[in-house]
């Protein structure tokens, strides 16, 4: 199985900052690799899917970057509500959607 | 709209059966496939399995294989998360989720506590 690795587990940033969030892929899963927000008591949601793609309605201060084994998501300029759990997600074996534990984002 | 509504909470004793729910609108339900997600309290995500709804054919987890299972009504563009037996470590919210490869909409969640 491959295993998503993210890191840190949890950081805190203040307003109008830069943070990135990343995540190590235990084998090479190309670019099949998906961001999702978790905001406190809600589904997740679709952030950036292929790597680096914006889902539909997401902010452009959320960026993502990398392939094969390493990635990031970035988020400029941060946001009160940008308050959240953030998790990777790869789809490279399609009978297996690993998540990575998550990052809890405080501001 | 797409959405995905999912059935309400559920209270179970240990050894209990269950089948919750998650009913698709706004779009081409057989055209997507439909997973199961696990959250158990305070923790990460968990994906359970898929169902193909247009052939009902299901991929699951080695974790979950055997314990839960996945199925779909077509012509009530439902799909369903079925356990036989439940037991303590089943107490989780359960969302269910419409994808071809990126998990693009998501149920609100169904919260199943399983307490004797």
């Amino acid at each position: 199985d491959i295993q998503m690795t993210q890191s840190p587990s949890s950081l805190s940033a203040s307003i109008g900052h830069r943070v990135t969030i990343t995540c190590q892929a235990s084998q090479d899963i190309s670019n099949y690799l998906n961001w999702y927000q978790q905001k406190p008591g809600k589904a997740p949601n679709l952030l950036i899917y292929d790597a680096s793609n914006l889902a539909t309605g997401v902010p452009l201060r959320f960026s993502g970057g990398g392939s094969g084994t390493y990635f990031t998501l970035t988020i400029n300029n941060l946001q009160p509500e940008d308050i959240a759990v953030y998790y990777c997600q790869q789809y490279n074996n399609l009978a297996s959607y690993t998540f990575g534990q998550g990052t809890k984002l405080e501001i | 709209e797409v959405q995905l509504v999912q059935s309400g909470a559920e209270v179970k004793k240990p050894g209990e059966s269950l089948r919750i729910s998650c009913k698709g609108s706004g779009y081409s339900f057989s055209s997507f496939w439909i997973s199961w997600v696990r959250q158990k309290p305070g923790k990460g995500l968990e994906w359970m399995g898929r169902i193909e709804p247009s052939a009902s054919q299901t991929t699951y987890s080695p974790s979950f294989q055997g314990h839960v299972s996945i199925s779909v009504d077509k012509s009530t563009s439902t799909a369903y998360l079925q356990w036989s037996s439940l037991n303590a470590a089943d107490t989780a919210i359960y969302y269910c989720t419409k994808h071809l490869y990126a998990f693009d909409v998501w149920g609100r969640g169904t919260m199943v506590t399983v307490s004797s």
